[in-house]
């Protein structure tokens, strides 16, 4: 059973700032990794994917890696802004059976 | 951009009530997802359908969730009877398998009073 882990649960960082968010994963047999964000009483809105055989994923100051052989993916996010705070999550799609499964989020608050 | 449309928005309800909840998934996507989401439990899967055949419902409770896919532009979720634990957020995805990941409707916000 695929098991993910986000760490921080929560993390604060001035403006400007770059910022590493991790998510770990116990089954490398993955069609996939999506990066997703949340705000407060909304829905998901996808960020990036990266595919199996894909190292990394860029769009605009977003950039997401992917290490299978380790088991993790990192989401890189350049010179915060205020409007970046929300939670973030990871969510792999496994080989057996397309189980979508979801970390439990690192909730960013980005102060001005 | 394409969407997937969940309805209704929000819902408040009695318990001992039935609820049904639906989804609109985006033309030509294979996979559905149901997930309910709460403060305490975060996202939990609930059931999901490839091709409208159900692959996994073994997170709902049997007695009172049931899901369907009576075709391909609509996803059912109900509640039967419902209950006050039952409130939460309930979210359906759909995507292709292993191709372009999910897109996530806008939910339905159920509150069992």
């Amino acid at each position: 059973k695929q098991e993910v882990t986000q760490i921080p649960a929560a993390l604060s960082v001035p403006e400007g700032e770059n910022l590493v968010l991790n998510c770990s994963f116990t089954d490398s047999a993955i069609y996939n990794l999506q990066w997703f964000r949340q705000d407060p009483g909304k829905g998901l809105t996808s960020l990036l994917l990266i595919q199996s055989s894909q190292r990394e994923q860029t769009s605009g100051r977003l950039n997401a890696s992917l290490d299978k052989s380790s088991g993790r993916s990192t989401l890189y996010i350049a010179a915060s802004q205020p409007g970046d705070s929300a939670t973030y999550l990871c969510a792999l799609e496994s080989l057996q059976g397309s189980r979508l499964t979801f970390g439990e989020g690192t909730q960013l608050t980005v102060n001005p | 951009d394409a969407r997937v449309t969940q309805t209704p928005r929000h819902k408040v309800t009695e318990m001992g009530q039935e609820v049904t909840m639906r989804c609109q998934p985006i033309l030509g996507h294979n996979t559905v997802f149901w997930y309910r989401q709460t403060m305490m439990q975060g996202l939990e899967l609930l059931a999901y359908f490839r091709n409208r055949a159900p692959l996994d419902d073994s997170g709902m409770p049997k007695d009172r969730f049931s899901a369907e896919m009576p075709d391909a532009t609509l996803a059912t979720l109900k509640i039967q009877p419902s209950e006050p634990r039952d409130s939460a957020v309930y979210f359906c995805a759909s995507g292709l398998r292993g191709f372009y990941g999910y897109t996530f409707g806008s939910g339905t916000r159920l509150t069992v009073v």
